[in-house]
């Protein structure tokens, strides 16, 4: 399966700013897919980075707030904007398995604190 | 629709069995079943596809049954490093994403 490298693993942030979290993935990949994880909660997707166009966003999320950027086939950023305390929140990259692979493989995730 | 998943916990005891639950609304392509320890991300367990085919782990099995839209996630013997939270994933065959359940925490003791 493939192996992703996500950072920042965490950061503190002041209200207002913006973050921007990075995924390299050791192979090319089709999709990849953002998701937010609140603390005892479950994985909620934000949108589908597509290599070549614009992402795709799930209800209630939106391109001004959650900017994606997918350069290539091994690379995706997304950049959390205009922070509040309510985007405290835990921030996981994710792609899809190969041609005969099984389950999608996450990246370690950013532990965001927005204070 | 977010899935759901039951019970919302359950606690073991080492050696003993338990079943995961989960439900959708829509009808699905596939079911995931992934397992999450605090701290770390969600970790594959198994793919039920339509039509019957499984792939994943060895010691866990699985059903889904495509008209009801359910699948469950069957652990037996359970060993202390079981514990964690289980998450089911469905994928309605759109755009191959996945939409995560609500969850089980699983914790064994001795």
């Amino acid at each position: 399966s493939a192996v992703i490298s996500q950072k920042p693993s965490r950061d503190i942030c002041q209200r207002g700013t913006s973050l921007t979290i990075q995924c390299q993935v050791d192979s090319q990949v089709t999709m990849m897919f953002w998701y937010r994880q609140q603390p005892g909660q479950s994985l909620t997707l934000i949108a589908t980075a597509n290599q070549g166009s614009e992402a795709t966003y799930e209800s209630g999320f939106v391109i001004d707030k959650f900017p994606i950027s997918r350069p290539n086939l091994t690379f995706s950023t997304l950049t959390v904007s205009n922070m509040s305390p309510e985007d405290s929140s835990i921030y996981l990259c994710s792609v899809s398995p190969h041609a005969g692979g099984y389950g999608y493989t996450f990246g370690s995730g950013t532990r965001l604190t927005v204070v | 629709q977010q899935p759901v998943q039951s019970p919302q916990a359950v606690i073991l005891r080492e050696g003993e069995d338990a079943v995961i639950n989960c439900s959708s609304s829509k009808a699905l392509y596939s079911v995931h079943w992934y397992r999450q320890k605090h701290g770390e991300a969600p970790v594959f367990l198994m793919i039920l596809l339509k039509g019957g085919e499984q792939k994943g782990h060895e010691k866990i099995s699985a059903s889904f049954n495509e008209k009801k839209q359910q699948s469950s996630l069957y652990l037996t013997a359970s060993q202390l490093s079981y514990s964690g939270t289980y998450f089911c994933g469905t994928d309605t065959g759109t755009a191959s994403k996945l939409t995560f359940g609500t969850g089980t925490r699983l914790q064994v003791t001795l």
